[in-house]
């Protein structure tokens, strides 16, 4: 158990509609981090945020947005859902201040769009 | 885009042996390289990281290699057990500092044979 909560685990949803999917980092993470896991594009960083902020920004669509709470949990917002959009979502959290990528993962959130 | 190759999509091991898994790398800039290990149904589990000003680190059963002359990293497995059945990926630190962007690799899958 990485100490990291995503919910839910599944989705499944019909194109157009919008998704938020729920992030609880590990006690003591300050940086939540989203991925999106495809089959054909494997593993991508999507956006970064540290502490309430925007960090950095990958590969996320307009249509996707994120936000992180004062109680550093985060939401990811999918929103007018294409069939592309199927996929393992996860987050990740670590350590503040810790250079060498050591982020510790969700089990994920699999959303498929109908 | 975010470019991290593997070079074999499936390596089928016997228990007992070792196992070697490979990875070529672009961004010659990355100040870490790290392995995770992503077992079906879980998110990916952190193995080992390496420092760029390294060619060789060594944890529980694992070694890490890197030749950056080349741009590869390598992950050996010494004494495979059936519970290192897994998609491996290796993945580089784009930084910067402290913001841990990771860029995966697409995955290779690895199979122990009792």
């Amino acid at each position: 158990d990485s100490g990291v909560t995503q919910t839910p685990k599944h989705l499944i949803t019909a194109t157009g509609q919008r998704v938020t999917l729920r992030c609880s980092p590990r006690s003591g993470d300050l940086s939540v981090y989203w991925y999106q896991q495809s089959l054909d594009q494997g593993l991508q960083f999507l956006i970064q945020y540290y502490n309430g902020e925007e960090r950095a920004k990958g590969n996320i669509l307009e249509r996707f947005s994120a936000q992180q709470f004062p109680d550093l949990h985060s939401e990811l917002n999918l929103s007018s859902l294409e069939l592309g959009d199927s996929a393992l979502y996860f987050c990740a959290s670590s350590v503040p201040a810790d250079p060498t990528g050591e982020l510790f993962f969700g089990e994920g959130s699999r959303l498929t769009v109908l | 885009g975010e470019n991290v190759g593997l070079h074999l999509p499936t390596l089928s091991v016997q228990e007992g042996d070792n196992s070697i898994i490979n990875c070529a790398y672009s961004n010659s800039a990355s100040d870490y390289f790290i392995w995770y290990k992503q077992e079906s149904g879980k998110g990916p589990q952190f193995i080992i990281d390496i420092r760029s000003n390294m060619d060789k680190r060594q944890g529980q059963r694992v070694t890490v290699l890197l030749n950056k002359t080349v741009k590869h990293l390598s992950l050996q497995i010494a004494a495979t057990q059936p519970g290192d059945s897994a998609v491996y990926f290796c993945a580089e630190n784009r930084g910067p500092y402290g913001n841990n962007r990771l860029a995966f690799g697409k995955g290779n899958q690895v199979v122990v044979i009792p």
